[in-house]
């Protein structure tokens, strides 16, 4: 069975300094790690995924297969990074494309 | 820009209405998903549809079903509404090849 599981629910930080998300997960195959986030008053929307190797909004996450982990980091949060981050899996299959998302971590940057 | 538009935004029922919710998306994704949004449990697939009339029971369809008779509308079916289906609905879509989710902006369902 696929899970993800991301154990904060919630985070505070102050302004200026680093920030880590935790999402391990478990899964048998070679699946594709996301991180959502949901500003307030706005929709879900894709942050980055692991296999862009992309930085967004300087936002990174590195998929440690031997871990089984998808951290989110950024080095110097701000105060506009306060959101709820969702990390989700998605198997590979040929139809659907389910999505598993973790149970959510709700960040706030504090001044 | 993908849109995925859900029909209203807020919405009150009584116990055991029949509640529709509706899902539209522009952008001719095969995929589509409907979740339920609550605190400290994130999100949760009710069912999900990867063709027109096509669907598969995600993790807590009970209570819910759906339909897809265009390939655009997803709509998520409460046949006889519960306060337990007091929730923030997602609905989401997603082109197979490219398996990035867009989602709407919700639509916050009180059963009373």
């Amino acid at each position: 069975a696929q899970r993800v599981t991301q154990p904060e629910k919630l985070l505070s930080v102050f302004k200026g300094a680093p920030v880590e998300l935790k999402c391990n997960y478990s899964y048998s195959g070679s699946p594709e790690l996301f991180w959502y986030v949901q500003y307030s008053r706005q929709r879900l929307q894709l942050l980055l995924r692991h296999i862009s190797r992309e930085s967004i909004k300087g936002f990174t996450a590195d998929l440690n297969k031997g871990e089984t982990s998808f951290h989110l980091k950024k080095p110097f949060a701000q105060e506009e990074d306060s959101a709820m981050y969702y990390c989700a899996l998605s198997p590979k299959t040929n139809t659907g494309n389910q999505f598993y998302f973790g149970t959510g971590t709700s960040l706030t940057v504090i001044p | 820009d993908v849109k995925v538009t859900q029909s209203s935004r807020y919405l009150v029922k009584r116990t055991g209405e029949k509640v529709f919710l509706e899902c539209v998306q522009d952008m001719d994704h095969e995929n589509m998903f409907w979740y339920r949004q609550d605190p400290g449990l994130g999100l949760r697939l009710i069912y999900f549809s990867y063709d027109v009339k096509m669907k598969e029971k995600g993790d807590i369809p009970e209570g819910y079903s759906v339909s897809r008779e265009k390939k655009e509308r997803f709509s998520l079916i409460l046949e006889s509404a519960s306060t337990n289906q007091t929730s923030m609905y997602l609905c989401a879509s997603s082109e197979g090849a490219k398996n990035i989710q867009y989602f709407g902006a919700g639509t916050r369902l009180s059963v009373l």
